[in-house]
């Protein structure tokens, strides 16, 4: 049981460039999350979704995308890189209701 | 708008000792209140969550509603509970998500 699968795990990009954070969850859990994690600010929600086809905007989401096709797959999307995106990238999910969130192991972003 | 505190970036006690990370939080209505910890090398898990009352590896929470506080306590820190620890409550709005404070690393020390 693989859980919360993503990848790459490190990853350099120049400003500008574009890349997509894979974000696979094989517990058939309909809600997935993204998050950021910037040292001593703790994790801020950039989008999420609550089934697939359905996608929402969480508390920092400039500069990035997300599409959510199956109810496996989350994939997210930064457009035109920016110093601002480093940082590392969380994604998580749940079953329906308040039930704990289960996380990936993190996409280390840095942007030069 | 809710919001999770813990006002210690770094808590560093000695092995034996008791240990107490800090959570406030501002919520309207009743929260339910999770703690998350990361230890080295390891992914963000669930360690507990309020509504379940348990005791987890020696750790236990009390929800305090009258000082909006949800305190991890435990009475003889560990070497092995060094890690990252993250309190945390449900939204804003739908969709399961939580709020996370800014964590607290704590390190204990042999």
């Amino acid at each position: 049981n693989a859980g919360v699968t993503q990848t790459p795990k490190f990853r350099i990009l120049k400003i500008g460039q574009s890349m997509t954070l894979q974000c696979a969850q094989d517990m058939n859990h309909n809600y997935m999350y993204w998050y950021r994690q910037d040292p001593g600010m703790g994790l801020k929600l950039i989008y999420y979704s609550v089934g697939a086809g359905i996608t929402d905007k969480g508390e920092v989401p400039n500069g990035y995308n997300v599409s959510r096709s199956t109810t496996e797959d989350f994939p997210l999307r930064l457009e035109l890189a920016a110093p601002s995106q480093t940082s590392v990238y969380f994604c998580a999910s749940s079953s329906t209701g308040i039930s704990p969130l289960h996380f990936g192991n993190g996409t280390r972003l840095t942007v030069t | 708008a809710q919001r999770v505190t813990q006002p210690e970036k770094l808590l560093s006690v000695f092995k034996g000792a008791p240990v107490e990370l800090k959570c406030n939080y501002s919520y309207s209505g009743s929260p339910e209140l999770f703690w998350y910890v990361q230890y080295s090398r390891q992914r963000l898990q669930l360690l507990l969550r309020h509504i379940s009352r348990e005791s987890i590896k020696g750790f236990t929470a009390d929800l305090n509603k009258g000082e909006t506080s949800f305190h991890l306590k435990k009475p003889f820190a560990q070497e092995e509970d060094s890690a990252m620890y993250y309190c945390a409550l449900p939204g804003p709005g739908a969709g399961n998500m939580l709020t996370f404070g800014g964590g607290t690393r704590l390190m204990v020390k042999p």
